[in-house]
């Protein structure tokens, strides 16, 4: 079972380059996540789409955006790059979009992002 | 804001020891709590979940985590760990919308053989 799939898993970029993370799932989850996991400070949400057509800020949105391009893939774009948004990314999705007793998030394996 | 925090950074213990992690969060209503876990190269894996019943949970590989509402806390435990257990561990729990968890900073744990 793939579950959640994102690419690429490793990305160095300059400063001011544009890029996109894709990812999908195969589950038929209606809400899909993008985070950050740095050393000290956890996972931090950046957009997450509750459902299909629907895009929600999360904690740390500054700097991306999103595509929920439909029910199966959600992409994070950096639009120009910088070297704060060195990071790990990982995309989550679960089964939604109610609220969230009962449903498991399950992740990707991340993509390691190195801006210069 | 809500909050979760996790007291230790980093815990290093030896095989067969006893392991407790802690977690404590900030919320007034009514709460979903979790530990994941994140082993080294790998992506995050839920370990166990609380939503309502037995404050007790058990989960995945000998762990289990109790509810305490007085105290505000979901730590995890485990009588006796082992070198395969060494990984970051998350707690997290749900948020205001409910549509979002709000995690904590993760505890490395390094079990020596």
């Amino acid at each position: 079972n793939a579950g959640v799939t994102q690419t690429p898993k490793f990305q160095v970029l300059k400063t001011g380059q544009s890029m996109t993370l894709q990812c999908a799932q195969d589950m038929n989850h209606n809400s899909m996540y993008w985070y950050r996991q740095d050393p000290g400070m956890g996972l931090r949400l950046i957009y997450y789409s509750a459902s299909e057509g629907t895009t929600d800020k999360g904690e740390v949105p500054n700097g991306y955006n999103v595509s929920r391009l439909n029910k199966r893939e959600f992409s994070l774009r950096l639009e120009s790059a910088a070297p704060s948004q060195t990071s790990v990314y990982f995309c989550a999705s679960r089964r939604g979009p109610e609220p969230l007793s009962g449903n498991t998030i399950y992740f990707g394996e991340g993509s390691w992002l190195t801006v210069v | 804001a809500q909050s979760v925090s996790q007291h230790n950074h980093h815990v290093i213990l030896s095989e067969a020891a006893s392991l407790e992690l802690g977690c404590n969060y900030s919320y007034g209503g009514t709460v979903n709590l979790f530990w994941y876990v994140q082993y080294p190269g790998q992506h995050l894996q839920l370990l166990l979940k609380y939503f309502s019943g037995d404050p007790l949970v058990k989960g995945i590989k000998g762990f289990e985590a109790e509810f305490i509402k007085s105290k505000f806390s979901f730590n995890l435990r485990k009588p006796s760990v082992q070198w395969s257990d060494t990984a970051e561990y998350f707690c997290a729990v749900n948020g205001d919308s409910n549509y979002q968890l709000i995690w904590g900073a993760g505890t490395k744990l390094i079990i020596k053989p």
